[in-house]
């Protein structure tokens, strides 16, 4: 079954312990992107990954990292979380074929920052 | 720059109506993409539909209908004698042709009641 999955989907951490999001797709899809949803605010990106150590930022990548050593993978790192940092976060991923303006999402990771 | 404006925060109709959720957008490509997303409480990302910038045809699945107007530069959905199980928070987001980042509305809460 072709699926983006998250873990941890619940974290609960206090501030300034480094944690990390994975983030993996079974579907050989090249671009790979990090969100996060807050009320009144939508989604929005963090960061995306056009391949293999291909990564860039998106609109909001202050305080997070990311890495894409393998195309499968693409991980989130947050070195020193901040209860701003509290948030819904979604993995996404998409081809560079004939579909590649959809993307598939992961179920989510509800980080809360303490 | 692109943009997603959902202006109905929360809809409450009673079941069997139908309702309406509108998306208007802006971006200066010819050639962009459209979605809806339908978060339900259990919070997963479902998608809806894509539509590119060349195709205004409108769209019918079931209950569900879109109209796209890039005269007005909107894309609504409609959902018609809407259902209980239609209660959920509805995305609508733009990708501009070549990025693979998605632009998300706000999001409409939409709550049927019995």
């Amino acid at each position: 079954e072709a699926q983006v999955t998250q873990n941890p989907r619940y974290l609960i951490t206090v501030t300034g312990k480094k944690l990390t999001v994975t983030c993996s797709q079974n579907m050989n899809h090249e671009y790979m992107s990090w969100y996060r949803q807050d009320p009144g605010l939508g989604l929005r990106q963090i960061y995306y990954s056009m391949n293999v150590e291909v990564t860039d930022k998106g609109d909001v990548p202050e305080g997070y990292k990311v890495s894409r050593k393998e195309k499968r993978n693409f991980p989130l790192i947050l070195e020193s979380p901040s209860p701003n940092q509290t948030s819904l976060y979604f993995c996404a991923s998409s081809s560079s074929g004939t579909d590649s303006y959809e993307q598939y999402f992961g179920p989510g990771t509800r980080l809360t920052v303490t | 720059a692109q943009k997603v404006t959902q202006a109905q925060t929360e809809i409450s109709v009673v079941e069997k109506e139908d309702v309406t959720l509108d998306c208007v957008y802006e971006t200066r490509d010819t050639t962009y993409y459209l979605f809806w997303y339908k978060q339900p409480p259990s919070g997963e990302l479902v998608f809806l539909i894509r539509r590119n910038s060349f195709d205004e045809q409108n769209e019918i699945s079931g209950r569900y209908s879109w109209n796209f107007q890039k005269s007005t530069s909107s894309f609504n959905f409609t959902i018609t004698a809407s259902q209980v199980v239609d209660s959920a928070v509805y995305f609508c987001a733009l990708s501009e042709g070549g990025f693979q980042k998605l632009v998300f509305g706000t999001g409409t809460r939409l709550l049927v009641s019995p």
